[in-house]
């Protein structure tokens, strides 16, 4: 069981360029969360989704786009890469129901992404 | 407001007893969550509460007080590989919507 797998784990961008952060789980979870991590700021909420085919904005989503066309992936995408989008991005998901494991995140390993 | 107070570090000693605080302020609380994350890993979940009192699993414990707002997490019989930081994380919901508040993380280094 590969749980949440993120693609690519290092990249370094100039800025204005584009990328795509691929995140996969294969544990039929419908809940998918990405997240940045910063120092002295704890981890922040970018975009989630709920299910295929929809997605919903966190705290910080300015900047980024996402997309859940399959089940199993959620793609974060920078358009234009700024400096201020250095950090470490987690990708999470959980499953629903009443469960008390329902609730709990698996995370994936993290993308250490680097704006020059 | 919705906050998460922990400390920002701590020190202890291989073989002891820690106890990590977290206090919290939110309406339409649902439960918390502690995790571990090792430096330049991912959080690893540790445990949930949702309850009032004592979860223990292993070396590690958890404790829920929801008329206070706090929780701890005892760790026990303290090894190297338990210095990490611990995140306090708080289930919100409002209405239809659930929000995960987390806290900063406490940095705990476990010395020889």
């Amino acid at each position: 069981n590969a749980g949440v797998t993120q693609t690519p784990k290092f990249r370094v961008l100039k800025t204005g360029q584009s990328m795509t952060l691929l995140c996969a789980q294969d544990m039929n979870h419908e809940y998918m969360y990405w997240y940045r991590q910063d120092p002295g700021m704890g981890l922040r909420l970018i975009h989630y989704s709920v299910g295929e085919g929809t997605t919903a904005k966190g705290e910080v989503p300015d900047g980024y786009n996402v997309s859940r066309l399959k089940k199993q992936n959620f793609l974060l995408g920078l358009e234009s890469a700024a400096p201020s989008q250095t950090s470490v991005y987690f990708c999470a998901s959980r499953g629903t129901g009443t469960r008390s494991g329902a609730n709990v995140l698996t995370f994936g390993a993290g993308s250490r992404l680097t704006v020059l | 407001g919705q906050n998460i107070d922990q400390p920002t570090e701590m020190t202890a000693t291989e073989g002891a007893i820690v106890q990590i605080n977290c206090t919290y302020q939110t309406s339409g609380f649902n439960g918390l969550f502690w995790y571990q994350q090792h430096a330049g890993e991912a959080p690893t979940f540790l445990s949930y509460n949702v309850l009032d009192g004592l979860e223990e699993k292993g070396r590690f414990s958890s404790f829920l007080s929801r008329s206070k707002g706090y929780s701890y997490l005892l760790l026990k019989e303290l090894q190297m590989k338990d210095s990490a930081s611990y995140l306090c994380a708080v289930i919100r919901n409002a209405g239809n919507n659930r929000k995960l508040i987390w806290g900063l993380g406490t940095s705990l280094a476990v010395n020889p």
